[in-house]
């Protein structure tokens, strides 16, 4: 039972450049989330989104981009990378019944991303 | 909106103590408490949570209670091992959020045999 699972698991960027963090889940979970980890700072809500083709900005959104057009996946795309970017970055997803539900949220293992 | 404080950022327990951690918040639509243990390299995983219209939730040496009122929760770990040795957060959910999380900053706790 796989869950979910995150791609690559690290990276070296440079500053300008691009890149896509890839994020997978096989338990057919409507409700997907990415999120930032920084020292001492807890995680910080990037995207998130509710349903294939439904996606919504977080706390912390500006140079990020994502989309959902499965069920499955959710990838989170950088386009100009910048050292303010350099994070752990965790996908996670739940399985949501409505604006009203909180369920528990499953997370990857994460993506370190240095940018330099 | 929603602010979580946690308490304290870090924690040294002799083995078979027990630990205490405890987060507060602020908005009183909150209804979700679940915990999370981080270990190093991986993803938080669940280990209790708790919702609004319970006070106490136990699961082996883990529990968790609830004070409303107060808007604190706390998580309780009982007889301390090695292996219990991790990140833990906190987090809270509130109603028509979607099932968004607003976690706490973390408690580094650390077991020493």
């Amino acid at each position: 039972n796989a869950g979910v699972t995150q791609t690559p698991k690290f990276r070296i960027l440079k500053i300008g450049q691009s890149m896509t963090l890839q994020c997978t889940q096989d338990m057919n979970h409507n409700y997907m989330y990415w999120y930032r980890q920084d020292p001492g700072m807890g995680l910080k809500l990037i995207y998130y989104s509710v349903g294939a083709g439904i996606t919504d900005k977080g706390e912390v959104p500006n140079g990020y981009n994502v989309s959902r057009s499965t069920t499955e996946d959710f990838p989170l795309r950088l386009e100009l990378a910048a050292p303010s970017q350099t994070s752990v970055y965790f996908c996670a997803s739940s399985y949501g019944a409505g604006m009203y539900s909180n369920q528990p949220q499953h997370f990857g293992d994460g993506t370190r991303l240095s940018i330099l | 909106g929603e602010n979580v404080e946690q308490h304290p950022s870090t924690l040294s327990v002799q083995e078979g103590d027990s630990a205490v951690i405890k987060c507060t918040y602020s908005d009183s639509a909150s209804n979700y408490f679940p915990w999370y243990k981080q270990e190093l390299g991986k993803g938080p995983q669940l280990i209790i949570d708790i919702r609004s219209n319970v006070g106490e939730k136990k699961d082996q040496r883990i529990a968790v209670t609830l004070n409303k009122t107060a808007k604190h929760f706390s998580l309780h770990i009982t007889e301390t091992q090695p292996e219990d040795s991790a990140v833990y957060f906190c987090a809270v959910g509130s109603t028509d959020s979607w099932g968004k999380l607003q976690f706490g900053a973390g408690t580094q706790v650390v077991v020493t045999p």
